[in-house]
């Protein structure tokens, strides 16, 4: 089993600012994901982060994987209005194969 | 088309009633999942299946069953509904350990 913790849990940030959701697991991982899902929708997948040091990049978003810290980083740079939705981290034990997911962080980018 | 299609999309039940949420895929991959969505739960794991013949309990697959007819069906059922099954459940496929693809969700109400 892989307990996912994220923080925080509910985020309210005004449009150009600068934030990070922190994703904090259990056990050995080096195989973590983030999800996005807007208000009654389902998720969509952002990143698959499958290496220690591993870093991508789409847009406003970066996502990192610390490995040896046990520790993924979705940074948000310059907010704005359409990234409010709440955002999953989920990762996979290396000694098993179920995803398991944190519970969210709900964004709200405040104009 | 959707690639992960769920049916029905809303449910309105009784306690006790037999219960039927059916997915289907057309990315032909060959990881199927089951999971539920509660407010401030995250989405928990019901129950996976890698291929036609193997089936697997997740995290909380009490109450529940399923059945995977084909590679691209994969029906969950609910034997005799419960309240505390209300909530929003989500089909999910992924090829080997690749992110998942969700389908657009089953709201479920439990009466």
């Amino acid at each position: 089993e892989l307990k996912v913790e994220q923080n925080p849990l509910f985020l309210s940030m005004q449009e150009g600012k600068n934030y990070t959701i922190y994703c904090n697991y259990s056990t050995t991982s080096d195989r973590l994901y983030w999800y996005r899902q807007d208000p009654g929708k389902s998720l969509e997948s952002l990143f698959v982060l499958l290496s220690n040091g591993a870093v991508k990049q789409e847009g406003r978003l970066m996502a990192s994987l610390d490995t040896k810290a046990r520790l993924s980083t979705l940074h948000i740079t310059a907010a704005v209005h359409d990234l409010s939705a709440t955002y999953f981290c989920a990762g996979i034990p290396n000694t098993g194969n179920q995803f398991y997911f944190g519970t969210g962080t709900s964004l709200t980018v405040i104009p | 088309d959707a690639d992960v299609t769920q049916t029905p999309r809303n449910r309105i039940t009784k306690t006790g009633k037999r219960i039927m949420l059916e997915c289907s895929q057309t990315k032909g991959h060959d990881r199927m999942y089951w999971y539920r969505q509660d407010p401030g739960l995250g989405l928990r794991l019901i129950y996976y299946s890698f291929d036609v013949k193997d089936i697997n309990k997740g995290e909380i697959s009490d109450g529940y069953s399923v059945s995977r007819q084909a590679q691209a069906k994969f029906s969950l059922s609910l034997e005799s509904a419960i309240p505390n099954q209300t909530a929003l459940y989500f089909c999910a496929t992924s090829s080997g350990e690749e992110k998942l693809f969700f389908g657009s969700g089953t709201q479920l109400s439990v009466l």
